[in-house]
C-alpha cells in the first residue's frame, strides 16, 4: 500500500487566493482526519469523516474553510479566501477504526502551505 | 484549550543514555495514549501505545508509563540513538471519541 497521499506537498499562494489540499487515504480505512500543525497550537484536528461523512468539524477555523469526501478514496480540504496566518503544515491523516485502532492513525507527508 | 500538554519544547540527550519525554492531560476521560515520532518533511508516524488500564507499555527500546492520579504519561528510550532524534509527539483519546488529541509536541536530539 503506498500509504496517505497528500498533494500539493508545497503550496505558495497570495492571500485572498482558493486552496485546495487533497488527500487519499489508504484503501479500506474508514476515518478520515483533516489536522493543521502549527508552531502556536501543535497538531490541531480541524474535521474528521466516517464513511465519507463528516462527523465533527468543529475545528474548522472559519468559514473560509471546508472539508470534502465525494468518496472512499478522496478528499479535499478546500480555504477561500486564503490568508497569512492560514499558513501551516496540513496533514491528512486515515484510520480503519478511528482513534480505536492499536496504532492510532496513518499520516500522508503533508502539505505545507504558506500564504503570502 | 490544550487538555494534552507537552511543556518541554526541546530535549537533548547523549547517545546511549536514557531519554525521557513527558506529557501531562487534563481531561480525565482519556482512556487511550499514543506516542507518535516526527521527522522533518514527514508525517507523524506511530511509535508505541497504552490503555488506561495498564501502567506501563513496552516495545524495545521503548517504554510509556502512565500514572492515571497524576494524569501524566511519560516515554523513556533507552538506549538513546541519533536516529531517535526527531520530534515526540504525545496523544490521547476518549473511549467514545474517534479522533486523537495531541499535544504540541517535543523536539529530542541525540547527539553523539
Amino acid at each position: 500500500d503506498a500509504g496517505v497521499i497528500q498533494s500539493p506537498r508545497h503550496e505558495v499562494t497570495e492571500m485572498g487566493q482558493e486552496v485546495t489540499l487533497r488527500c487519499k487515504p489508504i484503501s479500506g480505512h474508514d476515518y478520515l482526519f483533516w489536522y493543521r500543525q502549527t508552531m502556536m497550537r501543535g497538531l490541531e484536528l480541524l474535521i474528521y469523516f466516517n464513511n465519507n461523512v463528516p462527523i465533527d468539524d468543529s475545528g474548522m477555523p472559519e468559514d473560509r474553510f471546508s472539508a470534502k469526501m465525494p468518496n472512499a478514496s478522496f478528499s479535499t480540504l478546500k480555504i477561500q479566501p486564503s490568508e497569512p496566518r492560514d499558513s501551516a503544515v496540513y496533514f491528512c491523516a486515515s484510520s480503519p477504526r478511528g482513534a480505536r485502532a492499536n496504532y492510532g492513525y496513518t499520516f500522508g507527508s503533508g502539505t505545507r502551505l504558506t500564504v503570502v | 484549550d490544550q487538555q494534552v500538554k507537552q511543556n518541554s519544547p526541546s530535549l537533548s540527550v547523549q547517545e546511549g543514555r536514557i531519554s525521557i519525554l513527558n506529557c501531562d492531560y487534563t481531561n480525565s476521560m482519556f482512556d487511550y495514549f499514543l506516542w507518535y515520532k516526527k521527522y522533518p518533511a514527514e508525517g507523524p508516524t506511530f511509535l508505541i501505545s497504552i490503555s488506561s488500564i495498564k501502567d506501563k507499555n513496552e516495545d524495545g527500546r521503548f517504554t510509556v508509563f502512565l500514572n492515571k492520579s497524576a494524569k501524566h504519561l511519560s516515554l523513556h528510550i533507552v538506549p538513546s540513538q541519533p536516529g531517535d532524534s526527531a520530534v515526540y509527539f504525545c496523544a490521547a483519546s476518549v473511549n467514545s471519541g474517534y479522533a486523537l488529541n495531541f499535544g504540541k509536541g517535543t523536539s529530542l536530539l541525540v547527539t553523539p
